[in-house]
């Protein structure tokens, strides 16, 4: 009940395109649904977070889409650039307990 | 404005000998939590940690590990007496006292361990 399943494991997509990323939860007591990116060799760095009072969140090319009936949300990279390779982690929790639930991880490759 | 740091960035040890891992939380913030993040593998939570009191420890090994945030100072993640599988790249990150920003939680570059 406190895992967060994330998918796909690896994606391909050329420059320009849209990568989706998906996660799913079971518990329905998380409230905080944040997105991070981390770069080979360093630490994850927080990219775009949600809660479900909304069902999605823009902040630039990074939307969050969040669907609380089917307890599953997912991040949109619109026109994605070679920048944007990294592996990307969807995270749940109960406010205010501090623990983080991470997906498996989803490492993104973009094409130039 | 400091981001959340560690050190030593890189650490090397021998089968039996201690790790001892240090995170300085970002400037006001009070609330440590430590993560491991073995290869090619997600981010397991450890324990979170306040001043001077461990809030949530959940995900500690039961032996062999222990962590603190004193009143002074880093917080401090000791393994003892380590062994091959503890090797992996151990994670604080720290969130502001309290409020809706609380649960935000910031990372630093990691420790890597490796055991040998």
């Amino acid at each position: 009940q406190q895992q967060v399943k994330q998918s796909p494991q690896s994606l391909i997509v050329q420059k320009g395109g849209i990568s989706i990323i998906n996660c799913a939860y079971e518990n329905t007591a998380f409230d905080y649904f944040p997105w991070y990116q981390q770069f080979p060799g360093k630490g994850p760095a927080l990219l775009i977070a949600i809660r479900p009072d909304v069902s999605e969140k823009k902040e630039g090319r990074f939307t969050i889409s969040f669907n609380k009936s089917a307890k599953q949300f997912s991040l949109h990279i619109m026109d994605s650039q070679p920048g944007d390779s990294a592996t990307y982690f969807c995270a749940a929790t109960t406010s205010n307990t501090g623990k983080l639930i991470f997906g498996q991880g989803t490492t993104l490759q973009v094409k130039p | 404005n400091a981001g959340v740091m560690q050190n030593p960035r890189h650490l090397v040890r021998r089968r039996g000998q201690e790790a001892r891992l240090r995170c300085s939380p970002m400037k006001g913030h009070s609330h440590v939590y430590w993560y491991r993040q073995l290869p090619e593998e997600g981010l397991k939570f450890m324990v979170y940690l306040q001043k001077e009191n461990i809030i949530d420890e959940s995900g500690m090994p039961k032996e062999r590990f222990s962590a603190e945030f004193p009143k002074e100072g880093p917080s401090i993640l000791r393994i003892q007496q380590v062994v091959r599988g503890d090797s992996a790249a151990y994670f604080c990150a720290s969130s502001p006292l309290a409020g809706v920003s609380a649960d935000t939680q910031y990372f630093g570059p990691g420790t890597r361990l490796t055991v040998l």
